[in-house]
């Protein structure tokens, strides 16, 4: 069965540090994988997608993310926060028997000036 | 440039009481959804209909029921709601089915107490 492990639920960075938020899965099969942010009060929106192409994927407002098969992982990093950053982020991964998504628990990223 | 449109943004219920959430999307997708967020849980599923005239129960159904009225629009409905039903509802788009990366797309949510 897929699941998806976010193994931090909250990460503080300083301003125009690095972030780096972590995600495993777990799949049978070849799976399809995404981020998401959430800002307070606000729906989810789609940071970038992993479908068995390029194994690094760059997303909206300077994030990517690396699919790596052997450590299962799927982290999430940009060179330097920004404030605007401050947000939920979830890593999801689709279950591909029954098409359906798995959300993880989300990590909380905290930047500080 | 609408997107999912879900209302309303904001309700409190007595326990009992019923409700609809509505929802529209404007993307021309054949697959729509209803999850609830609750703190430290991440979303989890609670209907999804794959296309028009097809819904299907997901993780959490129990207490909930479902409209496909359209291909644009997707309600769920409280019929005697509890409050443990109390938390944040997103309603969610796609073209297609999950398998293939369909990209979903959410509404900003309804924030539903039950007191």
């Amino acid at each position: 069965a897929q699941s998806v492990t976010q193994l931090d639920s909250h990460v503080s960075v300083s301003e125009g540090t690095p972030v780096l938020l972590r995600c495993n899965y777990s799949s049978s099969y070849s799976p399809s994988l995404f981020w998401y942010v959430q800002h307070p009060n606000k729906g989810l929106q789609l940071l970038l997608k992993y479908t068995s192409a390029a194994t690094l994927v760059k997303g909206i407002n300077g994030f990517e993310a690396e699919f790596k098969k052997s450590e299962t992982s799927f982290h999430l990093t940009k060179p330097s926060a920004h404030m605007s950053d401050a947000a939920e982020y979830f890593c999801v991964v689709t279950q591909s028997r029954t098409n359906k998504l798995i959300f993880g628990t989300g990590t909380l990223l905290a930047v500080q000036p | 440039n609408a997107g999912v449109t879900q209302t309303p943004k904001f309700q409190v219920l007595k326990t009992g009481q019923s409700m609809t959430l509505q929802c529209a999307q404007d993307m021309n997708h054949n697959s729509m959804y209803w999850y609830r967020q609750d703190p430290g849980m991440g979303l989890r599923l609670i209907y999804y209909s794959a296309s028009e005239g097809t819904t299907d129960k997901g993780e959490v159904p129990n207490g909930y029921n479902v409209s496909r009225l359209n291909k644009r629009e997707f309600s769920l409905r409280l019929e005697s709601a509890a409050p443990s039903q109390t938390s944040v509802y997103f309603c969610a788009s796609s073209a297609g089915t999950w398998g293939d990366g369909n990209t979903i797309y959410f509404g900003e949510g309804s924030w539903l107490t039950v007191v």
